[in-house]
């Protein structure tokens, strides 16, 4: 079974800019999460969905947003790129985001905001 | 108070030694916890899962959680180069949805 995968896997963008993350989960997961990494912050939660639905976010601004399709995959978008946004983004999926469901991660997007 | 403390490291040891891996946290609601490896510039890869208090053996790996210390430790066995990585904890509270709340990751250098 493939596991969770998201593109691109690097990108460099300016700031102002903005930015569309693409992630597919594992076939039979519908709950997708996003994740921040930093080095500073480590791994901070920012959103997931489940059935195309936002069910809960982090403490992240209004520039961070995301979306899922009605195949489950997802997309998160950060418009007016800060230099703070530079991070690994990580996506992970799970079955359906309940209790004991086990989450498994992709490689990352990693982000350069210059 | 962060929720979840991790020793950043690095923790250097010899191959073939025994490690072990700690991190404490203050919300009692967290009823899962896992822990994850991750490799420099890959995503976290899911090691160990356990829910509640107790032990969990996965070959040369075993989780303990501690519920009333608010305490887990993942200890490795055998250790080798190849368990050179960043391990993180990863807790999660029961009736909750996917968000799990992340130690900040400890780096292990397992030397041949």
């Amino acid at each position: 079974k493939a596991g969770v995968t998201q593109t691109p896997r690097y990108l460099i963008k300016t700031r102002g800019q903005q930015v569309t993350l693409s992630c597919s989960p594992i076939s039979g997961h519908r709950s997708v999460s996003w994740y921040q990494q930093t080095p500073g912050q480590g791994l901070q939660f920012l959103f997931e969905y489940f059935s195309e639905t936002q069910r809960n976010k982090g403490n992240f601004p209004g520039r961070f947003s995301g979306r899922q399709f009605s195949n489950s995959r997802s997309e998160m978008n950060v418009s007016t790129l800060e230099l703070g946004d530079s991070a690994l983004y990580l996506c992970a999926s799970s079955l359906q985001g309940f209790g004991g469901d086990e989450q498994y991660f992709g490689p990352g997007t990693r982000l350069t905001v210059t | 108070q962060k929720e979840v403390e991790q020793d950043p490291g690095p923790l250097s040891v010899p191959e073939g030694a025994i490690v072990s891996l700690n991190c404490t946290y203050s919300n009692s609601a967290f009823q899962y916890f896992m822990w994850y490896r991750q490799y420099s510039r890959k995503g976290p890869e899911l090691l160990m899962y356990t829910y509640s208090s107790g032990n969990k053996e996965d070959g040369r790996f075993t989780a303990q959680v501690d519920k009333s210390s608010k305490y887990i430790s993942l200890f490795i066995r055998d250790s080798q180069p190849s368990d050179s990585a960043t391990y993180l904890c990863a807790m999660k509270a029961r009736g909750g949805y996917s968000t799990l709340t992340f130690g900040k990751g400890t780096m292990l250098l397992v030397s041949p």
